[in-house]
């Protein structure tokens, strides 16, 4: 059973635009939330984060968002640029392990 | 220290023979991850070793896979009799400390394809 999910395969946005990705978890357990990046041919690398006692973390252009009752999380990247094309994904951290969403492939147009 | 280390990038192997991947991690790091991706799909859990002590396994992880992280150090993990459905992307990820919100570096993985 799959308990981080993106349902956004997919995402296009215009250099400069805003880049919303979106993500959901079913266990209410999960406390700490991650989103790592993925280049082609290369491992996921480390994005940004955030504990559940916080509803947002920002860091400079990249910023998160939690809704504990929703269980929804979203990475807000503003604004986009084309070296942010990548695939995402959004992963809930266990303190053994970390559960990840299928990834969302961002597409940032010039 | 240039990261997360995987050997070899690339195995392409018949069915049945058995595939040993080689994960050298950040040398402080004590946590140490496998984990699996196949195509469309994000990274999913196969095994963790604290030091050289293998704390937890995932059902994936069937008794064809073996995972050794003998001293502590860099970790070996196995596939025997390999299917081809073993065919996917493993990674290797490292931690500095176990807990919640701690950073994991994860190396470029070994894509194994199983003819």
């Amino acid at each position: 059973d799959q308990q981080v999910k993106q349902n956004s395969p997919s995402l296009s946005v215009q250099e400069g635009r805003i880049s919303i990705l979106n993500c959901d978890y079913t266990n209410s357990m999960f406390d700490y939330f991650l989103w790592y990046k993925k280049y082609p041919a290369e491992g996921p690398t480390f994005l940004i984060s955030i504990s559940s006692i916080k509803d947002k973390n920002e860091d400079g252009r990249f910023t998160v968002f939690l809704n504990k009752s929703a269980k929804h999380l979203s990475l807000h990247i503003v604004p986009s640029q084309p070296g942010d094309s990548a695939v995402y994904f959004c992963a809930a951290d266990t303190g053994n392990q970390f559960y990840f969403g299928t990834g969302t492939s961002l597409t940032v147009i010039p | 220290d240039t990261g997360v280390s995987q050997n070899p990038r690339h195995k392409i192997t018949k069915r049945g023979q058995n595939v040993t991947f080689r994960c050298d991690p950040i040398s402080e790091h004590n946590r140490l991850y496998w984990y699996r991706q196949t195509l469309g799909q994000g990274p999913e859990f196969l095994t963790y070793f604290q030091n050289e002590a293998q704390l937890e396994k995932s059902r994936l992880l069937s008794d064809r896979f073996s995972a050794e992280r003998p001293k502590g150090s860099f970790s070996t993990l196995e596939i025997q009799r390999t299917e081809q459905g073993d065919s996917a992307m493993y990674l290797c990820a490292s931690s500095s400390d176990p807990g919640l919100g701690t950073e994991a570096f994860f190396g470029q993985g070994t894509r194994l394809t199983v003819v």
